[in-house]
């Protein structure tokens, strides 16, 4: 049983590159999110979505862009990375009044 | 004012005592309510959910004051592998799919 499965776990970047982070969840859930979390600060909601095909932002959603063609996957991905987004990324999922299940997380570190 | 609020902490207890936390919501209207724990650079993990009535999970209880909108945790005979911090969860004031966390409560077991 997978759960949330989250790649790559580690990425370094250059300032200006893009790149997609990738969250899959076998558990047939609606929702799924992606969360950031910045050392010693707790987590921020850059974008989520309630089924396939619907999206819509968070409190933090500039720089990000998702997209939700199945039920199972809801990838990230950064448009122009930038030293700011250097930071832990989560990805969860539930089903409604759930708890969410967290992915393992992506240490992203843009220099 | 924040939707969820906690204590940072840090809760420095020893080994077998008591402990607890508490944590406010700003949304009447919540449904859901979770506490979760989180190990440093690790993703949350569902520790428990919390029912009207209180729940208890082996040394762990939990309850919910709807009149005065807190929930909390109570932890009895702390052990050195309950030191994390603890996230307060409750459901969004637009969503019964988006959650809300706390930026946690911090607690340190010592021998």
């Amino acid at each position: 049983n997978a759960g949330v499965t989250q790649t790559p776990k580690f990425q370094v970047l250059k300032t200006g590159q893009s790149m997609t982070l990738q969250c899959a969840q076998d558990m047939n859930h609606e929702y799924m999110s992606w969360y950031r979390q910045d050392p010693g600060m707790g987590l921020r909601l850059i974008h989520y979505s309630v089924g396939a095909g619907i999206t819509d932002q968070g409190e933090v959603p500039n720089g990000y862009n998702v997209s939700r063609s199945t039920t199972e996957d809801f990838p990230l991905r950064l448009l122009s990375a930038a030293p700011s987004q250097t930071s832990v990324y989560f990805c969860a999922s539930s089903y409604v009044g759930g708890g969410y299940t967290f992915g393992s997380g992506t240490r992203l570190t843009v220099v | 004012r924040k939707e969820v609020e906690q204590d940072p902490g840090p809760f420095n207890v020893p080994e077998g005592a008591t402990v607890a936390f508490n944590c406010t919501y700003s949304n009447s209207a919540s449904q859901s309510f979770f506490w979760y724990r989180q190990d440093c650079r690790k993703e949350p993990k569902l520790l428990m959910s919390v029912y009207s009535s209180g729940n208890e999970d082996g040394r762990f209880t939990a309850q919910l004051n709807r009149a005065s909108q807190y929930i909390s945790l109570l932890i009895r005979d702390s052990k050195l592998s309950d030191s994390a911090t603890y996230l307060c969860v409750v459901n969004g004031m637009d969503s019964s799919y988006k959650l809300i966390f706390g930026s946690g409560t911090r607690l340190l077991v010592r021998p």
